[in-house]
């Protein structure tokens, strides 16, 4: 299985400010259509996830562009570039590469 | 508007049986890949099984695999789940999504599962 490591598990950020997501994958998402099957959510508070990022760097519709996705091979960051409260909830990276998908462990975000 | 409505979640005894469903409107059901995730309280995401268009392919998680299956009928716009053998450690809110890996990704709201005596 592949497996997906985020950090860090735990982000109090201050409205305004950048902050940033890591995962790294054990083997890379790479399709052989060239795209990467690796995509972020955002869980709000009591709501199911919803997508933020799709292969690795296309914004969902609808999505704030003060949210964007880079990274290659197995490391991957989801970057906010001036927080809002509503951007609080638990972000997971997840890869569709190969059954089982997997989920990183999750990122809490708090406003501090 | 796209919906994806899961349903049939409760309370079942360990070894018991139950089965979820999931019916979407809003989009061509039948062009989908459908998933279903789990969600242990205060855990994270796990996926459970997926099937392809027409039904004809499913894939399942090692912890599931033997005990769970899923199934759609496209006439009705209807995905399935049907879970034997509950154990605790199932446990969970059931989602199910559409197209999990790319942009037309859609989950539903969930149904709750408990199981326990």
């Amino acid at each position: 299985d592949i497996v997906m490591t985020q950090s860090p598990l735990y982000l109090p950020v201050t409205p305004g400010e950048p902050a940033s997501i890591s995962c790294r994958s054990s083997q890379s998402p790479l399709h052989s259509n060239g795209n990467y099957f690796f995509d972020w959510y955002l869980q709000k508070p009591g709501q199911s996830p919803q997508l933020l990022i799709y292969w690795g760097f296309n914004r969902a519709s609808g999505v704030p562009d003060r949210f964007s996705g880079s990274g290659s091979g197995t490391d991957f960051t989801l970057k906010i570039s001036r927080v809002e409260a509503e951007d609080v909830g638990v972000y997971y990276c997840m890869q569709g590469l190969q059954t089982p998908y997997t989920f990183g462990q999750g990122t809490k975000v708090e406003i501090k | 508007e796209v919906q994806l409505v899961e349903s049939g979640g409760g309370l079942v005894q360990p070894g018991g049986s139950l089965r979820l469903s999931c019916e979407a409107s809003g989009f061509t059901f039948s062009s989908y890949w459908m998933h279903w995730v789990r969600q242990a309280p205060g855990k994270g995401l796990v996926w459970v099984s997926r099937t392809n268009e027409d039904g004809s392919i499913t894939d399942y998680a090692d912890s599931v695999k033997g005990r769970y299956t899923i199934s759609r009928d496209n006439a009705k716009n209807t995905l399935w789940l049907q879970m034997n053998s509950l154990r605790g450690e199932d446990t969970a809110v059931y989602y199910c999504g559409r197209d999990l890996a790319g942009s037309n990704s859609r989950w539903g709201q969930g149904t709750r599962v408990t199981v326990s005596s």
